[in-house]
């Protein structure tokens, strides 16, 4: 069953710091992976995407890791800021037959001063 | 330069009916694709359509279709409303079909279904 899970639900981390959210992932035939930042209420915002030959993508304060190997993904963010307050959402994409995308459920990132 | 564009923002029906949401893509981008978002989960893919065809479609029932117009702007129906199909549904566009490009996704419109 093609399955996206992440890691942890929700975090709470003090303004200035790093953190690390994780993504692993089931989907097959595998395209790519890709991270969004959404907002409450509001649509997804991309992020980094990565293809199969691709382990890490940076964009700006966030950079990305892929293992296809292992397939999993990580999604890590350089000293936070308040407005990184958001849910991170892991996607991958497969052509099962049709094309087709898989959506994690998110973390909730909460950024407190 | 706009973005994508949804219309309307906020609606609310009752159960049985049906309802029609409107989405406008980037200029220049040929690919729609609708998603639905239960609230406190991540988005489902609906469908992708692009060059006025269905290119792709995620598990859902046949109460849910769509279609691409000429200017490649879209609009998804939904009959026959349940409770369970409240949600935020997001459209995004990208240039091609697929899912290799960027999708940039709309502001959603929340449906609420008494």
């Amino acid at each position: 069953k093609n399955q996206v899970e992440q890691s942890p639900q929700s975090l709470i981390i003090l303004e200035g710091k790093n953190c690390t959210l994780q993504c692993n992932y089931t989907v097959s035939p595998f395209s790519n992976l890709r991270w969004y930042k959404q907002d409450t209420g509001r649509g997804p915002v991309s992020l980094t995407i990565m293809t199969f030959s691709e382990n890490t993508k940076s964009n700006g304060r966030y950079t990305a890791t892929l293992d296809a190997d292992t397939k999993q993904s990580s999604l890590h963010i350089t000293a936070s800021q308040l407005s990184d307050s958001a849910s991170y959402i892991c996607v991958v994409s497969a052509y099962t037959g049709a094309n087709n995308l898989f959506f994690g459920t998110g973390t909730r990132l909460t950024v407190i001063p | 330069d706009a973005g994508v564009t949804q219309s309307p923002t906020h609606l609310i029906k009752t159960r049985g009916q049906q309802v029609t949401l409107r989405c406008s893509p980037i200029s220049g981008h040929k690919s729609v694709s609708w998603y639905q978002q239960v609230l406190g989960q991540g988005p489902q893919f609906i469908f992708q359509y692009y060059e006025k065809e269905e290119r792709g479609r995620g598990n859902f029932p046949d109460r849910f279709s769509a279609r691409q117009f000429p200017n490649y702007s879209s609009e998804l129906n939904v009959n026959a409303l349940l409770l369970g199909d409240s949600a935020l549904y997001l459209c995004a566009s990208s240039l091609r079909q697929g899912f290799t490009n960027e999708q940039f996704f709309g502001p959603g419109t929340r449906l609420t279904v008494l």
